[in-house]
């Protein structure tokens, strides 16, 4: 059974129309993060939320936004999408901070 | 800064031999490190970690090793399989705290049939 869910598995969007992307999980985790990761590249974190405390990477652009409303659900928020934001964009969750990461399968964002 | 990296970004192996994926990392309070695969259009998954007071931890036909002395860690992969083709990725942690795990650049393994 999946543990980590996101919909859509793939998004495809006009340049500057907003777009978000959800993720739920069935662990029950304390923590729950959006990543970003580009062809070829390691996957690079764009925040966290433990519980819901709101947790921002420093070169995070403010384009990018994020919504906790429960335990389950987190959603990721890209306001004016750009051509250089597509991406897949993995959700995970941990039990804590320093934890072991689940991943789920991701959205691919194509950005026309 | 410190950092988690990979020394190989492609490793290309038969069917049936041994892969060996090296990771080297500079942070020495880093006490806790894992390797995740991540095959083609999926998010990675998580295959073994080991923790600092090891220096090596076995799973089914998975091996890693850690040297903490030169802060170097491996994943030995046994009679590679050509499902065993993905990305590998190497992070590292501190337990305890509130330090997020730092995924390394990752390895690309092809398995040849």
């Amino acid at each position: 059974d999946a543990m980590v869910i996101q919909n859509p598995r793939y998004q495809v969007t006009q340049f500057g129309k907003p777009v978000t992307l959800s993720c739920s999980q069935t662990l029950n985790h304390n923590v729950m993060y959006w990543y970003q990761q580009k062809s070829s590249q390691a996957p690079k974190l764009l925040f966290h939320y433990y519980d819901k405390d709101f947790n921002n990477e420093a070169d995070t652009p403010d384009n990018f936004q994020s919504r906790r409303p429960n335990t389950s659900f987190c959603f990721l928020d890209i306001r004016s999408p750009g051509l250089g934001d597509a991406a897949m964009y993995l959700c995970a969750t941990s039990r804590g901070v320093s934890d072991t990461q689940y991943f789920g399968p991701g959205t691919r964002l194509t950005v026309l | 800064g410190e950092s988690v990296g990979l020394h190989l970004p492609t490793l290309s192996v038969q069917e049936g031999d041994n892969s060996i994926i090296n990771c080297a990392y500079s942070n020495s309070a880093s006490d806790y490190f894992i390797w995740y695969k991540q095959e083609s259009g999926k998010g990675p998954q998580f295959i073994i970690d080991i923790r600092s007071n090891m220096d090596k931890r076995q799973g089914q036909r998975v091996t890693v090793l850690l040297n903490k002395t030169v802060k170097h860690l491996s994943l030995q992969i046994a009679a590679t399989q050509p499902g065993d083709s993905a990305v590998y990725f190497c992070a590292e942690s501190q337990s305890g705290g509130s330090y997020i795990p730092t995924f390394g650049r990752g390895t690309s393994l092809i398995v040849h049939p």
